[in-house]
């Protein structure tokens, strides 16, 4: 089945310093991916939707030059939280799925996360 | 702006027994499709059931199935012979206009 890849699982950095995520499509090519935060015992908010070659749509109230997207090929988008501070703390969750319809095997595919912890 | 609620922040069940756990959406389009997904503790989502809102048959996977209701916009998930792995945060989840909205969850027991 498809299979997404999301790396790191952990990480702690200071305060001030950037951190990128990977999220890696591996047996499929994924046209779109989404990009969630998760605070602890709340539900999952879309951060941004990104499709490969063009520019993250950013949902309302996300500051976009704070979380940097890329979605540079079919197979990876990346999530780079620039100058963290103490509340970018969180569970960070990207999806990604190929084009078309949920019909048959394509479905939204979610990688582990990542819990990143700003000091 | 989709919406997605679930009215119940936590339900328990005894073991195999049945639950239902309620879900209700707000929507304008009539095209879109609908999810339940499971969340462990390991917090990976894992897709259980999805529902395409043009078909009007509900869908089922294995004991879990859903009750869709286009018109009054609901779509609870049944599940049968509740099992112990079957605890979990549950999250109904609407996808439309190229996004998934997810709601508040359900945190589901299990009592052995």
């Amino acid at each position: 089945g498809a299979v997404v890849s999301q790396h790191p699982s952990r990480v702690i950095c200071k305060s001030g310093t950037s951190v990128k995520i990977e999220c890696r499509s591996l047996d499929f090519q994924a046209t779109t991916m989404f990009w969630y935060r998760q605070f602890p015992k709340q539900s999952l908010m879309l951060m941004a939707t990104s499709n490969e070659g063009s520019k993250a749509t950013y949902e309302q109230g996300v500051e976009k030059d704070k979380f940097l997207i890329n979605h540079a090929s079919l197979t990876l988008s990346t999530l780079t939280v620039t100058s963290a501070h103490p509340e970018d703390s969180s569970f960070y969750i990207c999806s990604a799925r190929a084009a078309g319809g949920f019909s048959g095997a394509n479905v939204l595919t979610f990688g582990a996360g990542s819990r990143l912890t700003v000091l | 702006a989709q919406t997605v609620t679930q009215s119940q922040p936590e339900m328990s069940v005894q073991e195999a027994e049945t639950v239902t756990l309620s879900c209700t959406y707000d929507t304008s389009e009539s095209d879109y499709y609908l999810f339940w997904y499971k969340q462990p503790p390991s917090r990976q989502m894992i897709l259980v059931i999805r529902q395409e809102a043009y078909k009007q048959q509900n869908a089922t996977e294995n004991r879990f199935s859903v009750n869709f209701q286009k018109a009054a916009k609901s779509f609870s998930l049944k599940i049968s012979d509740s099992q112990l792995g079957d605890a979990a945060m549950y999250f109904c989840a609407y996808f439309g206009n190229e996004k998934l909205t997810f709601g508040t969850g359900t945190r589901l027991t299990i009592i052995p």
